[in-house]
């Protein structure tokens, strides 16, 4: 698997349905960030998790890390039809090659 | 309004132009990025910039070049040596001087070669 990959690719759920969202990665990380596109726009940055945390709440969002593992949750809860995009991972690299890398995100579907 | 603008938002080209992309920033941040996005696939840096009158290159530098002469300021253009251009390509900006930090996207300019 390459640095950041998320799981699964796409994911079709009903409104009011819990979203779960899995993110892998190879090597050693700062923090790791997910971001949300809505389709032909910017991405939004939705939350941060340093390396030092294991679980980070914002709204409706859930975040958890598992460094032991090398992976990264993202639980969205009562969905909703805006919540509809494509969901992308980033990892900031550890090291002396500071950069952060994204995944090739996967794309959620609410349906109303 | 702070935030990140791109323009143009659509931007055809004909083989062999060059063409710059424009990339504002007024929220004070240090730190500019730019992106090629391929459909379906990640975000992969092109070049980036900590500070004024300094850059780096990305993993995919080959065929763009950058200037930032202005805190605010960060075009990207595309020469014609860049073999498939086309592509929707995103700015980023974030506030120190720490390319791990939180990045702030502009809403993307879509070129396509014709």
């Amino acid at each position: 698997s390459q640095q950041g990959e998320e799981d699964p690719q796409a994911l079709s759920i009903q409104e009011g349905e819990n979203a779960t969202m899995n993110c892998s990665y190879k090597t050693s990380i700062n923090n790791l960030q997910w971001y949300r596109q809505n389709s032909g726009r910017g991405l939004v940055h939705l939350i941060l998790i340093r390396s030092n945390e294991r679980e980070k709440h914002s709204g409706r969002l859930r975040v958890t890390l598992d460094t032991s593992k090398k992976s990264s949750s993202l639980l969205i809860t009562a969905s909703r039809a805006a919540d509809t995009a494509s969901y992308f991972c980033a990892t900031a690299l550890q090291g002396g090659s500071e950069k952060l890398v994204f995944g090739k995100g996967m794309k959620l579907t609410v349906n109303p | 309004d702070g935030g990140i603008t791109q323009s143009p938002k659509y931007l055809f080209r004909k083989e062999g132009q060059n063409v710059t992309l424009s990339c504002e920033q007024n929220l004070n941040h240090d730190a500019m990025y730019w992106y090629r996005q391929d459909p379906g696939q990640g975000l992969r840096l092109i070049y980036y910039s900590q500070i004024v009158n300094d850059f780096q290159k990305g993993d995919i530098a080959e065929g763009y070049s950058v200037s930032r002469e202005k805190k605010e300021s960060f075009p990207l253009t595309v020469t014609s040596a860049q073999k498939n251009p086309t592509a929707f390509y995103l700015c980023a900006s974030s506030p120190r001087q720490l390319v791990t930090d939180t990045q702030y996207f502009g809403p993307g300019t879509r070129l396509t070669v014709l």
